[in-house]
């Protein structure tokens, strides 16, 4: 079974500053997906970013960007120029690579972190 | 284009009782999965369905919980009888297809409270 641990319940940053969201996860599989997702104060929840285990570039969405250390089995979210918006639980999310012939896309996700952006 | 839709969504009921809760997705979503938000932690999947069929359901109580996708579109989820444990906020999520390349888009969770 996979797990999905984030160490980090609640993290605050300056407005304008950048915040690294760390995320650990344990597989026993070698080929997979990662998932940032973000959930604002009463409202649905929003994939922020994902990336592929087989590809070694580092995923980007315009002020979000992940470190993805294989090895380490390691998935962090870096937020550059934060912004009050970003305000809201942050989750780390892990899904097994599809099988042909079967079709579960079942997401594992950590326990969150919630990171306020301060004016 | 309009959201995953869900009602109620908030519901209060007594142990013991039942409650249903229902989801329209996306249109044209064929993938459409209910998890479990307890307070304080990340969700959990419960059942994923592949248009009418059940994917998979290995999380979901069946003792006390079900599921359908009738006609391949909307869905309900059933707790029968609720007990205390299954306060939580129930989201519906859908996707086009299978797979993590098909984004899950969530609808705005059902807040369950059972006293």
């Amino acid at each position: 079974a996979q797990t999905v641990t984030q160490s980090q319940p609640e993290m605050s940053v300056q407005e304008a500053e950048t915040v690294t969201l760390s995320c650990t996860y344990d597989t026993s599989e070698s080929n997979y997906y990662l998932f940032w997702y973000k959930q604002p104060p009463s409202r649905q929840m929003i994939l922020v970013i994902r990336q592929e285990a087989y590809k070694q570039q580092n995923a980007t969405e315009n002020r979000f960007s992940v470190n993805f250390q294989k090895a380490a089995k390691s998935f962090s979210l870096k937020i550059s120029d934060s912004q009050l918006g970003d305000t809201a639980m942050y989750f780390c999310a892990f899904m097994k690579h599809e099988r042909r012939g079967a079709s579960g896309s079942r997401l594992t996700f950590g326990e969150g972190t919630q990171l306020t952006v301060n004016p | 284009e309009a959201g995953v839709a869900q009602s109620p969504r908030y519901k209060i009921i007594e142990k013991r009782q039942s409650v249903a809760f229902w989801c329209n997705p996306i249109s044209g979503h064929a993938t459409l999965y209910w998890y479990q938000q307890i307070l304080g932690q990340g969700p959990k999947l419960l059942i994923q369905f592949q248009n009418n069929g059940v994917v998979d359901d290995s999380q979901l109580p069946k003792d006390r919980f079900s599921a359908e996708r009738l006609k391949g579109v909307d869905s309900t989820l059933k707790i029968q009888p609720a007990k205390l444990e299954d306060s939580a906020v129930y989201l519906c999520a859908s996707s086009r297809g299978p797979g993590g390349y098909n984004e899950q888009f969530f609808g705005p969770g059902t807040r369950l409270t059972v006293l």
